[in-house]
């Protein structure tokens, strides 16, 4: 239990399909965030929420869109995807503000476009 | 700007034997130092952390060292376990700026029984 929920685990999906991907945590925490974890890539930072208002978007295609209805709950919508992006997307929170204060990460989402 | 550099993997070792990865960093202000480990199929877990010169963090074996001199935060753990395989990564954050960590590209450690 690491205190941040991401589902689905798994995900398969045509290029023409719409999905969402859901996050949760109860951490209280009050910053949220996106990452897409490929092989052989670093980590990129593709969403961040701080208090709820979305405060970087890090040249994300449009296929992408995240969404943020209060401090507990993140979404991804994902709409009409490349084969480029099967990755494992990873949500994560944390305190803004407090020094040393480091993430917490859900299992992710290993998605699947085919 | 902000960067971690750590060494490249994966680093494969025996049981029992002696870990060190290395990791340094450039930042602009005072970091925030930390260790994630990456378990297979799963999100990274936060191992360890330091929040000032010469503070030391650690968990289950592992400890890392903020070194402000040399600008590196080297993780350790003097016996590995097969259990211990994982992706390891470094970050910072830097107090009182950009709240949001920069990470390392990772670094994977095989441990053989």
């Amino acid at each position: 239990e690491t205190g941040v929920t991401q589902t689905p685990r798994h995900l398969v999906m045509g290029m023409t399909n719409k999905k969402s991907l859901k996050c949760e945590q109860h951490l209280g925490h009050n910053a949220m965030y996106w990452y897409k974890q490929s092989a052989k890539k670093p980590l990129e930072l593709m969403f961040v929420y701080s208090l709820e208002e979305r405060v970087e978007n890090n040249s994300v295609p449009s296929r992408f869109s995240p969404e943020c209805p209060n401090s507990s709950h993140l979404f991804l919508h994902l709409h009409t995807l490349q084969p480029e992006d099967s990755a494992l997307y990873l949500c994560a929170s944390s305190t803004v503000g407090v020094k040393g204060d480091g993430y917490t990460f859900g299992s992710g989402t290993r998605l699947t476009v085919v | 700007g902000n960067s971690v550099t750590q060494m490249e993997g994966p680093v494969t070792l025996s049981e029992e034997a002696f870990l060190t990865i290395n990791c340094t960093y450039t930042a602009t202000g005072y970091p925030s130092l930390f260790w994630y480990v990456q378990y297979p199929g799963e999100g990274l877990q936060l191992l360890l952390k330091a929040t000032k010169a010469d503070d030391k963090g650690s968990n289950k074996g592992f400890e890392a060292t903020y070194r402000k001199e040399t600008t590196s935060f080297h993780l350790e753990k003097g016996s590995v376990q097969v259990s211990d395989s994982a992706v390891y990564f470094c970050a910072l954050t830097l107090s009182g700026g950009s709240y949001i960590p920069t990470f390392g590209r990772g670094t994977s450690l095989i441990v053989h029984p």
